[in-house]
């Protein structure tokens, strides 16, 4: 059974270039949330998607986009990246929650550096 | 401000011996709490869950207590084994939907043989 997967693994870009990061979301799982994670520190959520539709967005801002499609599947779009872009996107995945909490299945990330 | 502590950013602990690992945080009220585990260079995994009315839960060696009068979680792992060095994250769930998670910074745990 695969679990959550992302790409690329690494991504080297230049400052103000644009990049876009993929995942697949863990079979049987609708819901789909990335999060920043800088070195040394916990992830920060940038959003969540749901029936392709944004759901929930944490503070980021508007250069951080993205889309879900029909398969769940997901992508993250970053504009005029920054230097402090640089850290580790992971995207996580969950079946619909409603009632009841559940543990996250994470991706093993994509590692954007900016230079 | 919101804010989660974990207890130091670092722990050594001798194998064999009990790891407790503290999580503390102001101003939330979460609907639930999480505990995650994460490799360096690789996403979190999740270990346990715990409700806002829940004391304690249990998983093989790991156990999880939350006290939502004193805002702490604190994560036990019993009979430790180098194999569980790693980073481990408290993660707040502040709705019973899960669509809004805050983690904290983690606690890099070092068991020494």
């Amino acid at each position: 059974d695969a679990g959550v997967t992302q790409s690329p693994t690494h991504l080297i870009k230049t400052r103000g270039q644009q990049v876009t990061l993929r995942c697949s979301p863990k079979s049987g799982h609708d819901t789909v949330s990335w999060y920043q994670q800088a070195l040394g520190q916990g992830p920060q959520f940038i959003f969540q998607y749901y029936e392709e539709e944004e759901r929930q967005r944490g503070n980021f801002p508007d250069r951080f986009s993205g889309h879900q499609f029909p398969n769940y599947s997901s992508e993250l779009n970053v504009n005029a990246l920054l230097l402090g872009d640089s850290a580790l996107y992971l995207c996580a995945s969950s079946p619909e929650v409603r009632a009841e909490g559940y543990g996250y299945t994470f991706g093993s990330g994509t590692r954007l550096t900016v230079v | 401000s919101q804010k989660i502590e974990q207890n130091s950013e670092a722990l050594n602990i001798q194998e064999g011996k009990t790891a407790t690992l503290t999580c503390n945080y102001t101003n939330y009220s979460p609907a639930y709490l999480q505990w995650y585990r994460q490799d360096p260079g690789r996403g979190p995994v999740f270990l346990l869950l715990i409700r806002e009315n829940e004391k304690e839960k249990r998983k093989e060696r790991l156990k999880v207590t939350f006290d939502t009068t004193l805002k702490q979680s604190l994560f036990h792992i019993t009979a430790s084994q180098p194999a569980d060095s790693a980073t481990y994250l408290c993660a707040l769930a502040l709705d019973n939907y899960g669509q809004n998670f805050v983690f904290g910074p983690g606690t890099r745990l070092s068991v020494l043989p």
